[in-house]
């Protein structure tokens, strides 16, 4: 099993700044990573799919960078509707997902 | 527009079985690979099986192996999680999920969830 670990668990950021998320593979999986965001109470929403493609719908400010067992996503100027929990995923094998970022207002 | 709902949810002694079902529509239903995911109360998500788009391959994660099975009828745009030896530890809203990308597996559109609660 690929274990995905990601930093920091708890980010506390002000709205408008920059927001830097980490997550690094036990093994290399190539580009097959991808990145969600749940907010509480709701279903996942996938942001981030061949670690740098945006979903469709989700805006520029998302940026997904990385390859092999270390990866970023980037929120280029918060907005209040990004304060979540977000999640990395690598499908190079069997699914496994981070144990998830919670993104805080500062 | 894409939707899955599903149903089938509920309390369960251990060891007791439980039928899940994630009724899709929006998009080609049996052109897609079809997953459940879950999520402890409180805790991150897990993987537990994904089932191609004509339902002859399947894929299970180790720890619902010999317990959970997968299926689907594409003529009813339905997809089901058959659970049978259920454990506390498999308490959980458990998600269907789209695979959009043929043997990529992340997932694209998620039901609303359905809490499965493992308990005497």
């Amino acid at each position: 099993e690929i274990v995905m670990t990601q930093s920091p668990a708890t980010l506390s950021v002000s709205p408008g700044e920059r927001a830097t998320l980490s997550c690094r593979a036990s093994q290399s999986v190539s580009s097959n990573l991808a990145w969600y965001q749940q907010k509480p109470g709701q279903v996942p929403r996938l942001l981030i799919y061949g670690a740098s493609t945006r979903a469709t719908g989700i805006p520029a400010r998302f940026s997904g960078s990385g390859s092999g067992t270390e990866f970023t996503l980037t929120i280029s100027s918060l907005q209040s509707e990004d304060f979540a929990v977000y999640y990395c995923q690598q499908y190079d094998n069997w699914p496994t997902f981070g144990q998830g970022t919670r993104l805080e207002i500062k | 527009e894409v939707q899955l709902l599903e149903s089938g949810g509920g309390l369960v002694q251990p060891g007791g079985s439980l039928r899940l079902s994630c009724a899709a529509s929006g998009f080609t239903f049996s052109n897609y690979a079809m997953t459940w995911v879950r999520q402890a109360p409180g805790k991150g998500l897990e993987w537990v099986s994904t089932i191609g788009g004509s339902g002859g391959r399947v894929y299970y994660a180790d720890s619902v192996k010999g317990r959970f099975t997968i299926s689907r009828d594409n003529s009813k745009n339905t997809l089901y999680l058959q659970m049978t030896r259920l454990r506390a530890e498999d308490t959980a809203i458990f998600y269907c999920a789209k695979v959009p990308d043929g043997d990529n597996f992340y997932f694209d559109y998620w039901g609303q969830g359905t809490l499965v609660t493992v308990s005497s």
